[in-house]
């Protein structure tokens, strides 16, 4: 099963406002992700969490702060943002590299948010 | 330069045409890449993982050539569901020792099977 869940599917927020986004992985993998996307473009990284830790920032701004409670868990905290942030806010997940298959990216179906 | 360059399309191919996508990569140092399909307003889905030797699965067929840094991916016997938009997709080389690394993606091929 390469099930990773989101919620909540749709958000809308003031640009004062703080949210959080959610996602989920039951698959024992160890590598979570972040991923942003605007329309009409691909996925762009966000961050990269390994073991829990984060691994890699892509130089995102400070209002969005992600968050690895546990291996199962990512959170992405939202606080001022504008309202070119509004896009598809993607999860991913993957097994940790030096396994078969280890590298492959499954990923959940979004949080479509949007800053008013 | 662009890290992952894949032709827009779109491509209309008719119902049970065979159609190639080709992609070209710009970091000599990546190692792993990925054809995910994506449909319109979903996330993208792995496809298929594509390996030096060349993989294939069912209707589809990956191929990777290191040396001129391109990858191409066929569809054989083309099916309605297949109208999608392609991404190319190679992980990156960010992270040191191997560890987890995030994924660059192409724009996307997208293709319309026509009954």
């Amino acid at each position: 099963d390469t099930e990773v869940t989101q919620t909540p599917k749709h958000l809308v927020m003031g640009m004062t406002n703080k949210k959080s986004l959610k996602c989920e992985q039951h698959m024992g993998h160890r590598a979570m992700y972040w991923y942003k996307q605007k329309a009409k473009k691909p996925p762009e990284l966000m961050f990269v969490y390994s073991y829990e830790k984060l691994s890699i920032n892509e130089s995102v701004p400070s209002r969005f702060s992600p968050e690895c409670p546990n291996s199962s868990l990512l959170n992405l905290h939202l606080h001022a943002l504008q309202p070119e942030d509004s896009a598809l806010y993607l999860c991913a997940s993957s097994q940790m590299p030096g396994l078969a298959g280890g590298h492959e990216q499954y990923f959940g179906p979004g949080t479509r948010l949007t800053v008013t | 330069r662009k890290e992952v360059e894949q032709d827009p399309g779109p491509f209309n191919v008719p119902e049970g045409a065979t159609v190639a996508f080709n992609c070209t990569y710009s970091n000599s140092a990546s190692q792993s890449f990925f054809w995910y399909r994506q449909d319109c307003r979903k996330e993208p889905k792995l496809l298929m993982s594509v390996y030096s030797s060349g993989n294939e699965d069912g209707r589809f067929t990956a191929q990777l050539n290191r040396a001129s840094q391109y990858i191409s991916l066929l569809i054989r016997d083309s099916k309605l569901s297949d109208s999608a938009t392609y991404l190319c997709v190679v992980l990156g080389t960010l992270s040191s020792g191997g560890g987890a690394d995030g994924l660059t993606f192409g724009k996307g091929t997208h293709l319309i099977i026509q009954p």
